[in-house]
């Protein structure tokens, strides 16, 4: 168990619509990370916060969005979805805002459109 | 920009056969490397790391050597188990700045008895 949460474990949405992904950090990490995990694409970088504010940003469309909040959870917010945008959306964590620190990553989200 | 190549696969052993998955990076700098392991159904898992040139990263019995003149850290096992089936994802990060981890595509291995 890595200690970081994600929910819901599954997600079924039409194309249009708008979904909300949640993740809670191991305790004491206060960089959160996103990533999407595709058969044709691999692992993309989307985003990551460190303490609340985002600190580097990778493939995210404009049609995504994230936050992370004060108790340190995060929430990634994707919109007028498409059939494309069906993925495992991980959450990872991490101690610092450093590249090595060993990220913690979660069960992920499995997202399909239809 | 960073990235990372690694074999495609997939790999099918036999077990206590002896396991290689190359990989290949190109990075400005110089970027600490990780192999991570995604067992079925779960997130990945940090299997080993090396932050600098020459270092050896080890654990279950996988290692991997950070390799700056031919910008490779191929990872290798002497013996596999089935147990070792997974997808094994090399990475980089760049410590220059950048945060975020660079992986490659994923080579899944399979072992059977």
């Amino acid at each position: 168990d890595s200690g970081v949460t994600q929910t819901p474990k599954h997600l079924i949405t039409a194309t249009g619509q708008r979904v909300t992904l949640r993740c809670s950090p191991r305790s004491g990490d206060l960089s959160v990370y996103w990533y999407q995990q595709s058969l044709d694409q691999g692992l993309q970088f989307l985003i990551q916060y460190y303490n609340g504010e985002e600190r580097a940003k990778g493939n995210i469309l404009e049609r995504f969005s994230a936050q992370q909040f004060p108790d340190l959870h995060s929430e990634l917010n994707l919109s007028s979805l498409e059939l494309g945008d069906s993925a495992l959306y991980f959450c990872a964590s991490s101690e610092e805002g450093q590249g090595y620190s060993p990220l913690h990553f979660g069960n992920g989200t499995r997202l399909t459109v239809t | 920009g960073n990235s990372v190549t690694q074999m495609e696969g997939p790999v099918t052993l036999s077990e206590e056969a002896f396991l290689t998955i190359n990989c290949t990076y190109t990075a400005t700098g110089y970027p600490s490397l990780f192999w991570y392991v995604q067992y079925p159904g779960e997130g990945l898992q940090l299997l080993l790391k090396a932050t600098k040139a020459d270092d050896k990263g080890s654990n279950k019995g996988f290692e991997a050597t950070y390799r700056k003149e031919t910008t490779s850290f191929h990872l290798e096992k002497g013996s596999v188990q089935v147990s070792d089936s997974a997808v094994y994802f090399c990475a980089l990060s760049d410590q220059g700045g950048s945060e975020k981890l660079v992986f490659g595509k994923g080579t899944k291995l399979t072992v059977n008895p």
